[in-house]
């Protein structure tokens, strides 16, 4: 069965430090996988995928992600935080042979420091 | 609407009452998925639907959840006899359904904060 965890419910980075944002998934089949934001009182907005292309995926806000099948791991990474950066961020995993549906991690809240 | 659309935005209910929630995908959307998001927690897949098809409720919680896609499009998710537990955030997604991940790609709406007093 596929299942993700991410590792640190809550992280938190100081203005212009590196953002690591940690996924390891488990999956019987090549996964497919996701990051989504959530900003406060707004859907999940999909930042990257995973699709069996490219192991280094460029997402929107300067995130990116890299998918490591020897670790199982698809941790989120961004250079350089930014105020507005501050979100809850999950990570998924698509099954897709059961038409699509998502499973998430529990979720990594990201705060930022001035 | 360019988006995904779901109504009401808040809901506050007494235990013991029905609620339906609604849910508005992209036009021409196929596919519509509805998940519970409990309090720090990752969303929880409920069920879904391909056109008016349900295709898998296997997330459903118990018999006193249902949903609904009658014309393919909008989307009834109704809770009868609420219950404290089912207190959380219900969030609704499309996609344009098919073959290959960039179909299934699922974009999200605001989500209906329920709370069972």
């Amino acid at each position: 069965a596929q299942s993700v965890t991410q590792l640190g419910s809550h992280v938190s980075v100081s203005e212009g430090a590196l953002v690591l944002l940690r996924c390891n998934y488990s999956s019987s089949v090549p996964p497919y996988l996701f990051w989504y934001v959530q900003y406060p009182n707004q859907g999940l907005q999909l930042l990257l995928k995973y699709t069996s292309a490219a192991t280094l995926v460029k997402g929107i806000n300067g995130f990116e992600a890299e998918f490591k099948k020897s670790e199982t791991s698809f941790h989120l990474t961004k250079p350089s935080a930014h105020m507005s950066d501050a979100a809850e961020y999950f990570c998924a995993v698509l099954i897709y042979n059961q038409g699509g549906k998502l499973i998430f991690g529990q979720g990594t809240e990201l705060s930022v420091k001035p | 609407g360019a988006g995904v659309s779901q109504s009401p935005r808040y809901k506050v209910t007494k235990r013991g009452q029905d609620v339906a929630l609604r849910c508005d995908p992209i036009s021409g959307h196929v596919s519509l998925y509805w998940y519970r998001q409990a309090l720090g927690q990752g969303p929880e897949f409920l069920t879904y639907f391909n056109y008016e098809a349900q295709q898998d409720k296997s997330g459903l919680p118990n018999d006193r959840f249902s949903a609904e896609r009658p014309e393919g499009s909008i989307s009834t998710l109704t809770i009868q006899r609420t219950e404290q537990r089912d207190s959380a955030m219900y969030r609704c997604a499309s996609s344009l359904g098919g073959g290959g991940v960039s179909y299934n790609e699922q974009f999200f709406g605001p989500g209906t904060r329920l709370t069972v007093l």
